[in-house]
């Protein structure tokens, strides 16, 4: 069974504090990606990866960064978090040439900013 | 840029009965996948069906089947006799490569309610 792993399903923060999203998935994923999801909104893409180390910008990546350290994992930072940046967080995995096989979903991390 | 659009916020069906979602999308690659994914109150996303760019029959996967339109960039997702534990958010999400790499794109959802 793929899965994608969440580090939290809950999170609550302080207005500028750092505040760091992790994902883990076990299926050797090429790509992965980071959305956040608001009602009337859907989800939305803040940043995807491809490889190690590598990333590209989604359509929403401002007050985010994001790491890809091992292939595994993908974390998501908040650099100084902001109440406009409380939602649910989604982590994604895909394999590369994905364009044509789905991709799975962690459980998501609902963040509220305070 | 590619683009995903469902112009249904919500839908009320009566059960039993077949429901079609909308969804149409926009890109310039010759290359892509439209996917369908179900979200049930408890958060979980939930891979429903997939339509490639180069299918010509439409796909289907039990009660569902998706009415690919490619001329007019359309992925309907129709599901048949509805039951309750179909009430959930559907989401209409598209594949392409982008620069080389896959991006995934949803639209903004359309919230079933299935009336018993």
């Amino acid at each position: 069974d793929v899965k994608v792993t969440q580090s939290s399903r809950y999170l609550v923060k302080r207005t500028g504090e750092k505040v760091f999203l992790e994902c883990v998935q076990d299926m050797d994923h090429e790509n992965m990606f980071w959305y956040r999801q608001d009602p009337g909104l859907g989800l939305r893409l803040i940043y995807f990866s491809y490889d190690v180390k590598m990333k590209e910008k989604g359509d929403i990546p401002e007050g985010y960064s994001v790491s890809r350290e091992k292939k595994e994992r993908f974390s998501l930072i908040l650099e100084s978090a902001s109440t406009n940046q409380t939602s649910m967080y989604l982590c994604a995995s895909s394999f590369a040439g994905g364009w044509n096989t789905e991709a799975f979903f962690g459980q998501g991390t609902r963040l509220t900013v305070v | 840029a590619q683009k995903i659009t469902q112009t249904q916020p919500g839908m009320f069906v009566q059960e039993k009965e077949a429901v079609t979602l909308d969804c149409t999308y926009d890109t310039s690659d010759q290359s892509y996948g439209l996917f369908w994914y179900k979200q049930p109150s408890s958060g979980e996303m939930i891979f429903l069906i997939y339509q490639g760019s180069y299918d010509e029959q439409n796909a289907t996967e039990g009660r569902y089947s998706l009415n690919f339109q490619k001329a007019r960039k359309s992925a309907n997702l129709v599901i048949s006799a509805s039951q309750l534990g179909d009430s959930a958010m559907y989401f209409c999400a598209m594949s392409a490569v982008n620069f080389g790499n896959e991006k995934l794109t949803f639209g903004t959802g359309t919230r079933l309610t299935i009336i018993p």
